[in-house]
């Protein structure tokens, strides 16, 4: 039962435009979600987190929005780039003290075209 | 942001081979994890320590297991690798402490292929 789902497998947007990533999650206990961002024989590296009392973060050019009743984030990159091409995780972390058990979506692959 | 080394970042061996996988971070992180990523797939938690002494199993069965006696090195270690053990193995941490929001610092991985 996969709790965090990126449905789309990939994205191809155009230079300048802006690129929006979805990831859905069925656990009601996540409280704390991120984005990460993969380059291909890298680890992934942090983009953005948001808590779950909020319902909007903004870092330069990334903004994740958070939709609680639909158990909905997405993440906006907005100018898109051509470095902002790779992979991005969605992962969710529960109410839990204790380790950070991150439970990650599979990936959306975004290519950023000239 | 965090430093923290995977070595080695490529490995190929054989069946039956015992490997160890390294990972050192310098950031006196408490906790640290092993995941598991196939291509296109999303992340498998494998193995995660709360510090020294510490080590737990995480969600997805793994075969592999890790040591924590030091709390800056934690290294994965198979006993015969097998062909379904090809696989990205991606180290991370985190701070220690009560909060749950924590961000987990990756090392560059270690692409393990067993013929």
């Amino acid at each position: 039962d996969q709790q965090v789902k990126q449905n789309s497998p990939s994205l191809s947007v155009q230079e300048g435009r802006i690129s929006i990533l979805n990831c859905d999650y069925t656990n009601s206990m996540f409280d704390y979600f991120l984005w990460y961002k993969k380059y291909p024989a890298e680890g992934p590296t942090f983009l953005i987190s948001i808590s779950s009392i909020k319902d909007k973060n903004e870092d330069g050019r990334f903004t994740v929005f958070l939709n609680k009743s639909a158990k909905h984030l997405s993440l906006h990159i907005v100018p898109s780039q051509p470095g902002d091409s790779a992979v991005y995780f969605c992962a969710a972390s529960p109410i839990i003290q204790g380790a950070q058990k991150l439970v990650f979506g599979q990936g959306t692959r975004l290519t950023i075209n000239p | 942001e965090a430093d923290i080394y995977q070595t080695p970042r490529y490995l190929v061996i054989g069946t039956g081979k015992k490997i160890t996988l390294e990972c050192s971070q310098t950031m006196g992180h408490d906790k640290m994890y092993w995941y598991q990523q196939d291509p296109g797939m999303e992340l498998h938690l494998i193995h995660y320590s709360y510090g020294v002494n510490s080590t737990e199993k995480g969600d997805l069965s793994s075969e592999s297991t890790v040591s924590r006696i030091r709390t800056e090195h934690f290294p994965l270690t198979l006993e015969s690798a097998r062909p379904s053990h090809t696989s990205q193995y991606l180290c991370a941490s985190s701070e220690g402490g009560r909060t749950t929001n924590e961000k987990l610092f990756f090392g560059s991985g270690t692409q393990l292929s067993v013929l």
